[in-house]
């Protein structure tokens, strides 16, 4: 058992472009999650899965934002047209989905800056 | 909706000092508590948590009661250690599915002098 891990750590991308992340949560969590973490700020939700469903997506989660699970395995989240205001820390975490207090796992996050 | 709110930092304190970290919620529902640390350079771990009122959760010296009463969850140390020095977040999730995200407060940097 790895943890869960997100790549690239750092991504640093012109205003416009596209970017993608990828989380690989630990072997057999059911539930992942994506959070935003802003600079002075604790993490914020972003979407969650349960296997390969999206369940869940926030207000913040705008239409150039969206998130896949294809497989019910690894994610990616995908922000099109970055702006300057996506700078941030993106955190991905899973737990095991079995229960209703399981511990949620993070990786060590994805840092963007939008030039 | 849900909020958690923490006491204003940074803190500094000296080593050995007794620790007391603020942590305050609303929610709709019974939810569970937590608190995380960010250590330099890392990810966030769960440093402990409860799931019920009047549960305390400990680990590692730190402890914290669930204090339904007061709707606040306050973290502890009796002597803290230069290597206590790191980001606290208190949270909280209120259950199953998609009520089990959590929910953040800002966050609080706690620095530990020798």
């Amino acid at each position: 058992d790895t943890g869960v891990s997100q790549n690239p750590r750092h991504k640093i991308t012109k205003r416009g472009q596209n970017v993608t992340f990828r989380c690989d949560p630990i072997s057999e969590h059911n539930r992942l999650y994506w959070y935003r973490q802003t600079l002075g700020q604790g993490p914020e939700f972003l979407t969650y899965f349960q296997n390969e469903a999206q369940l869940e997506k926030s207000r913040l989660l705008s239409d150039r934002f969206s998130a896949e699970r294809p497989k019910g395995s690894f994610s990616t989240l995908e922000i099109q047209r970055t702006e300057q205001g996506d700078s941030a820390m993106y955190l991905c975490a899973s737990n095991p989905g079995t229960g209703r207090t399981d511990t949620q796992y993070f990786g060590p996050g994805t840092r963007l800056t939008v030039l | 909706g849900n909020s958690v709110t923490q006491m204003e930092g940074p803190v500094t304190l000296s080593e050995e000092a007794f620790l007391t970290i603020n942590c305050t919620y609303t929610a709709t529902g019974y939810p569970s508590l937590f608190w995380y640390v960010q250590y330099p350079g890392e990810g966030l771990q769960l440093l402990l948590k409860a799931t019920k009122a009047d549960d305390k959760g400990s680990n590692k010296g730190f402890e914290a009661t669930y204090r339904k009463e007061t709707t606040s969850f306050h973290l502890e140390k009796g002597s803290v250690q230069v290597s206590d020095s790191a980001v606290y977040f208190c949270a909280l999730s209120e259950g199953t599915g998609a009520n089990s995200k959590l929910t953040f407060g800002k966050g609080i940097t706690l620095s530990v002098r020798p």
